[in-house]
């Protein structure tokens, strides 16, 4: 059974700060990963791909791979209370694009 | 921007009757998927198209279930008869590229409930 694992939360961040969000997976075939924001009642939102370990950052949004530790990170720099929401981690094998979702992270930014 | 689109946004239906959910996606995507969210829980997959045909499908997706692409724009999702556990918001994803570098479009979703 292929797992996606989150801590659920909430994260409660200053406005302002950074917020960091961690996520594990278990299959080692894994090959790309995926954040997805999801505010509360809507569908899930692409903010963040990456396919090879180390960073990529984009604007405010930095994600992390480690593929050795099986780990892939989000970090969201001076958090805003429109960051508010559920994130998502999504993990895609080497067969196809089928996404293995985590349970999900929820952000709660306090202005 | 090119969205995928969704129909019904809620549909509330008795416990054994037939349930289409119908989607759009995105014109130049080749690869569709059908998603469902129960309250307060993971996405999970259900199935993937690809080229008219099922190309992979989850335990969830058993005979209840069915997909189709009637013309060149719509793919649906029918649940024959539903039961009390098919409540939940049913989200259809779509992706220019296959393998594993697409990245997946959701539709804002349909929810249904079962009574």
């Amino acid at each position: 059974q292929k797992e996606v694992e989150q801590n659920s939360g909430p994260l409660s961040v200053p406005e302002g700060a950074i917020a960091s969000l961690n996520c594990t997976y278990s299959d080692r075939g894994s090959q790309s990963f995926f954040w997805y924001r999801q505010y509360s009642g809507k569908s899930p939102e692409l903010i963040m791909s990456i396919y090879s370990n180390g960073d990529k950052e984009d604007g405010r949004f930095t994600v992390q791979l480690n593929k050795a530790s099986q780990y892939v990170s989000l970090l969201i720099r001076d958090s805003q209370p429109s960051d508010s929401a559920t994130y998502l981690c999504a993990v895609s094998g080497a067969a196809g694009n089928k996404l293995t979702f985590g349970g999900g992270t929820r952000v709660l930014v306090k202005p | 921007e090119p969205e995928v689109t969704q129909t019904p946004s809620h549909q509330v239906t008795q416990m054994g009757q037939e349930v289409i959910l119908r989607c759009v996606p995105i014109s130049n995507h080749l690869y569709f998927y059908w998603y469902r969210q129960i309250l307060g829980q993971k996405v999970e997959f259900l199935v993937s198209f690809y080229n008219n045909e099922i190309s992979e499908k989850s335990e969830i997706f058993d005979d209840q279930f069915s997909v189709e692409r009637p013309d060149g724009s719509n793919f649906t999702l029918k649940i024959r008869s539903t039961k009390l556990e098919d409540s939940a918001m049913y989200f259809c994803a779509s992706t220019l590229r296959g393998g594993n570098t697409g990245e997946l479009f959701f539709g804002e979703g349909s929810r249904l409930t079962v009574l």
